[in-house]
C-alpha cells in the first residue's frame, strides 16, 4: 500500500518565523489533504490539494503530483499554529493514508 | 449547525466489555469512516461505509464492528476481542473527498 512520510517530525519556531512542512508519497495519489490537529485533538481541514497550489491567509500548500510530494507553508507563525500537522492521501476517492505528522511548537 | 457529532467524548471500558461509540452527521454525506489514533501517531482506518447497509474493513478492523442502517449514523462497537482498545477514535464523513472529522472519543480501559 501507499506509504506517507512527513518531515520534519518535530519543529520549534519563534513567533513570526516562516516554515515549510513536507509530505512524500511512495506512489501516486489522486486525493490529498492537509490537517491541523490542535491540543484538544480536533482535526481541522486545511487544504484539499491533489495538485497545484492553494492559499488561505498565512497558510499555503503546493502539491506536485508527478513527483509525489506536497508542501505546506506557514508564514508569520503564531502561537495558535502549534499542534500536529498531518498530510493524508490515497489512490481512491474513499481512502486516506495518514503520515505520522509534524509536531510544531511556536514560542512567543 | 451542520457537522459531525461524536459521543461520548470520554469512555471507559471494563475488561471483557463491549462498548459502542456514536457518530452522527447532518451533512448529507454518503460515505462515513472510523479511524483510530494512538499517541504520537497518525490515524489508521478501521472501517468505512460508502452507502447505507454496506461497509468495508479498513487496515485495522480486527476487534471492531460497525453498522450503517441510516445515512446519518455509523456507530462503532469496540468488542472484547480488541485487546488494546485504549486510543482516540475519530469519525469522518464525505462525498468522495475531502473528508470532514468529528471531535473524537477517547477510550480508556478501567
Amino acid at each position: 500500500g501507499i506509504q506517507v512520510e512527513q518531515s520534519p517530525p518535530d519543529l520549534i519556531l519563534q513567533e513570526g518565523a516562516n516554515s515549510t512542512l513536507r509530505c512524500n508519497f511512495s506512489d501516486s495519489v489522486n486525493n490529498l489533504q492537509w490537517f491541523h490537529q490542535n491540543p484538544w485533538g480536533q482535526l481541522i481541514n486545511l487544504f484539499y490539494i491533489p495538485s497545484g497550489t492553494k492559499q488561505n491567509g498565512r497558510l499555503s500548500a503546493t502539491t506536485v503530483a508527478t513527483e509525489r510530494y506536497s508542501l505546506l507553508y506557514i508564514s508569520s507563525s503564531q502561537t495558535t499554529d502549534s499542534g500536529v500537522y498531518f498530510c493524508a492521501g490515497g489512490d481512491s476517492s474513499y481512502k486516506l493514508i495518514f503520515g505520522s505528522g509534524t509536531r510544531l511548537l511556536v514560542r512567543p | 449547525d451542520g457537522g459531525i457529532t461524536q459521543s461520548p467524548k470520554y469512555l471507559f471500558r471494563k475488561e471483557g466489555q463491549n462498548v459502542t461509540l456514536s457518530c452522527e452527521q447532518n451533512l448529507n454525506h454518503d460515505a462515513m469512516y472510523w479511524y483510530r489514533q494512538d499517541p504520537g501517531q497518525g490515524l489508521r482506518l478501521i472501517y468505512y461505509s460508502q452507502i447505507v447497509n454496506d461497509f468495508q474493513k479498513g487496515d485495522i478492523a480486527e476487534g471492531y464492528s460497525v453498522s450503517r442502517e441510516k445515512k446519518e449514523s455509523f456507530p462503532l462497537t469496540v468488542t472484547s476481542a480488541q485487546k488494546n482498545p485504549t486510543a482516540f477514535y475519530l469519525c469522518a464523513s464525505g462525498n468522495g473527498q475531502p473528508q470532514h472529522f468529528g471531535d473524537g472519543t477517547r477510550l480508556s480501559i478501567l
